[in-house]
């Protein structure tokens, strides 16, 4: 089983529509959550931190569960501009490790 | 600002030919990671370093390795290019430990081994 799984998705969403996205995590010794960005062909950049109560920026909105271990992504009147892959990354504790886990992402296309 | 810079951009290399990918900020980050990202797969971190001087292995090290002489520069060298080396590669670096800040990535280097 994968540490970070994601639905690969595409989702395919027309402009204007509101889509949320899942990412559940197998360890519970984890401490930071973030979802990034990465447009086709492009390198990830850093969307948002997600925060044990929930946290909104903009269209965007993140929530974490601990208790289920996911976190989520909704985002509000999608624009064309968000068709892009979203990475949900965790920072796991307990192997000592120094870097961030990505999950494969989930591919959104916004439709015309 | 130019943030991280990597080089080449891409890259055929035939089966048992060695290369460096070449990894450069001028953020003065301590922290700098490479990684790889197959299609369809998260990223697999192969090495990271936490400063000038220290080097540790990540999740898939084999066929690599590392430097860091100076804050600014991580190359990653391939040594004996193997086809399951094809893949895209990332360099990333960040002011605080992965955890509470930011990663800033580079453009990524493709690299194809035949």
């Amino acid at each position: 089983r994968k540490e970070v799984e994601q639905d690969p998705g595409p989702f395919n969403v027309p402009e204007g529509a509101t889509v949320a996205f899942n990412c559940t995590y197998s360890n519970s010794a984890s401490q930071s959550f973030f979802w990034y960005r990465q447009d086709c062909r492009k390198e990830p950049k850093l969307l948002m931190s997600v925060y044990s109560s929930g946290n909104e920026d903009g269209r965007f909105t993140a929530q974490l569960n601990r208790a289920s271990q996911y976190i989520s992504l909704l985002i509000r009147d999608s624009k064309l501009s968000d068709s892009a892959t979203y990475l949900c990354v965790v920072n796991f504790l307990d192997t000592g490790r120094r870097a961030l886990t990505f999950g494969s992402g989930t591919r959104l296309q916004v439709q015309p | 600002n130019a943030g991280v810079t990597q080089t080449p951009k891409f890259r055929i290399l035939k089966i048992g030919q060695s290369m460096t990918l070449q990894c450069a900020q001028d953020m003065n980050h301590n922290y700098m990671y490479w990684y790889r990202q197959d299609p369809g797969m998260g990223l697999k971190l192969i090495y990271y370093s936490v400063g000038a001087g220290i080097t540790d292995k990540g999740e898939v090290p084999n066929g690599y390795n590392v430097s860091r002489s100076t804050t600014e520069d991580f190359p990653l060298r391939l040594e004996l290019a193997a086809p399951s080396q094809t893949s895209v590669y990332f360099c990333a670096s960040s002011y605080r430990a992965p955890g509470t800040g930011e990663l800033f990535f580079g453009e990524g280097s493709r690299l194809t081994v035949l």
